[in-house]
């Protein structure tokens, strides 16, 4: 099984900061990799698709970047909705898995 | 408009059995494959299976953490989803959703509870 290993677990950050969370996976995923944020009581939303690809409707601040093992997702300026727990997930192979999640505190 | 609603959660003794179903509407629905993900308390998102469509003959893939306990089955004509689930453990405590990965629409989750 493919493992994805996601850094930090928790970001104490502020808005207008800009974050980067990074996902390594145990072997080469080419770029089928999507990053997921996740509000609580919501359900999860895709944010990024095949590493570097936004989703209609998402903020420009968000983006993707990464082939291989290595992958980031950065916020440029952090919004107060944008604080959240944000999942990368690989769909190179089954099965499928998700990296531990980052969650993005307020400072 | 896509919709999954999910249902079947409840509270339920270790090593018992328990059957969830999603609904679908809103798309076509026997066309796509679909998964079950779950997010137990205080813990991450976990990706437990997927269903292939028909044309890929209904074949099916599990987490490692559920294989052999956890069935997931479909009824086309239905426009339902279901998960299986056998032998289950106070791990498997979570909020599970139904969801089409690929095109990225998810059931509002439904929690199940395993108690010892």
């Amino acid at each position: 099984d493919i493992q994805m290993t996601q850094s930090p677990s928790t970001v104490s950050t502020s808005v207008g900061d800009r974050v980067t969370i990074t996902c390594r996976a145990s072997q080469d995923i080419t770029n089928y990799l999507a990053w997921y944020q996740q509000k609580p009581g919501k359900v999860p939303k895709r944010l990024i698709y095949e590493a570097s690809n936004l989703e209609n409707g998402v903020p420009s601040r968000f983006s993707g970047s990464g082939s291989g093992t290595e992958f980031t997702l950065t916020i440029s300026s952090l919004q107060p909705e944008d604080f959240a727990t944000y999942y990368c997930l690989q769909h190179n192979n089954f099965p499928r898995t998700f990296g531990q999640g980052t969650k993005l505190e307020i400072k | 408009e896509v919709q999954l609603v999910d249902s079947g959660g409840t509270l339920v003794q270790s090593g018992g059995s328990l059957r969830l179903s999603c609904a679908a509407s809103g798309f076509t629905f026997s066309d796509h494959h679909m998964d079950w993900v779950r997010r137990a308390p205080g813990k991450g998102l976990e990706w437990i299976g997927r269903i292939r469509n028909k044309a890929n003959s209904y074949t099916t893939e599990y987490a490692a953490s559920v294989k052999g306990r956890f069935i997931i089955l479909r009824d086309d004509s239905k426009n339902s989803l279901y998960l299986q689930m056998n032998s289950l453990k106070t791990e498997d405590t979570a909020l599970y959703y139904c969801t089409n990965l690929i095109s990225d629409s998810w059931g509002q989750g439904t929690l199940v509870t395993v108690s010892s």
